[in-house]
């Protein structure tokens, strides 16, 4: 299985809004609506931010939204604040029944 | 609050076998609702998924990595455990063991991460 297409690097300044993108095939992210996305700080384990393409886990921000359109799916976050500096990764199950991660993206805010 | 908790050697030798333990806490490795992952990450490289395994003792594994894989589960102890062969320097990186719910693979819950260095 190969990995999902991020963007290796986004970056913005406090209080914009800035999007991910994650491409993957009609056997992964296109054929189901199951894409989670992490969040993960250097050093520290991923955390779990968006479930099943556009749903948010209880204690995580509402500037966090995500969605899907095809074979790609998106993570927006909104009112950038220095805390959201970290890697992104975007995961989906598969038609194997496997997961697959995308390469991750480093979310720099200026 | 699930807690994970990776154990074993952080050194291992070119072409043995890697052996890691996961103890769960606060949580069942018996639950219905849940697999029980190993997912791996090079150092400053992505995330990479490597199987899971249901309290059954069901598993499935990362298809690159299959040949060499194996997860089983210890109900009484609540632990699940990895072993990986014919390791390489290639297989250098931080192993993270996970809670990954049955509906949509989204997980929840991971462990702190273990590093594990291939090197002779």
């Amino acid at each position: 299985q190969s990995a999902l297409t991020q963007p290796a690097s986004v970056s913005g300044s406090p209080g914009q809004s800035i999007t991910i993108s994650c491409t993957g095939t009609s056997s992964d992210v296109g054929g189901y609506n199951y894409v989670s996305w992490y969040q993960q700080h250097p050093g520290k384990a991923p955390k779990l931010m968006i479930y099943d393409v556009s749903n948010r886990p209880s204690g995580v921000s509402n500037r966090f939204s995500g969605s899907k359109s095809g074979n790609t799916a998106s993570l927006t976050i909104s009112g950038l604040q220095a805390e959201d500096e970290a890697d992104y990764y975007c995961s989906s199950y598969t038609s194997s029944s496997t997961q697959v991660f995308g390469g991750g993206t480093k979310l720099t805010v200026l | 609050q699930v807690q994970l908790q990776e154990s074993g050697p952080g050194l291992v030798k070119p072409s043995e076998t890697l052996s890691l333990t996961c103890t769960v806490s606060g949580g069942s490795v018996s639950s219905g609702s849940y697999y029980w992952s190993w997912i791996r990450q090079p150092p400053g490289k992505g995330l990479e998924w490597i199987g899971y395994i249901y309290y059954s003792g069901s598993t499935n594994y990362n298809p690159s990595l299959k040949s060499r894989v194996t997860i089983s589960v210890d109900t009484s102890k609540n632990q699940f455990s990895l072993k990986l062969s014919s390791v390489t320097a290639a297989d250098t990186a931080v192993y993270y063991c996970a809670r990954t719910f049955w509906s949509g693979y989204l997980v929840d819950y991971w462990g702190q991460g273990t590093l594990v260095t291939v090197s002779s």
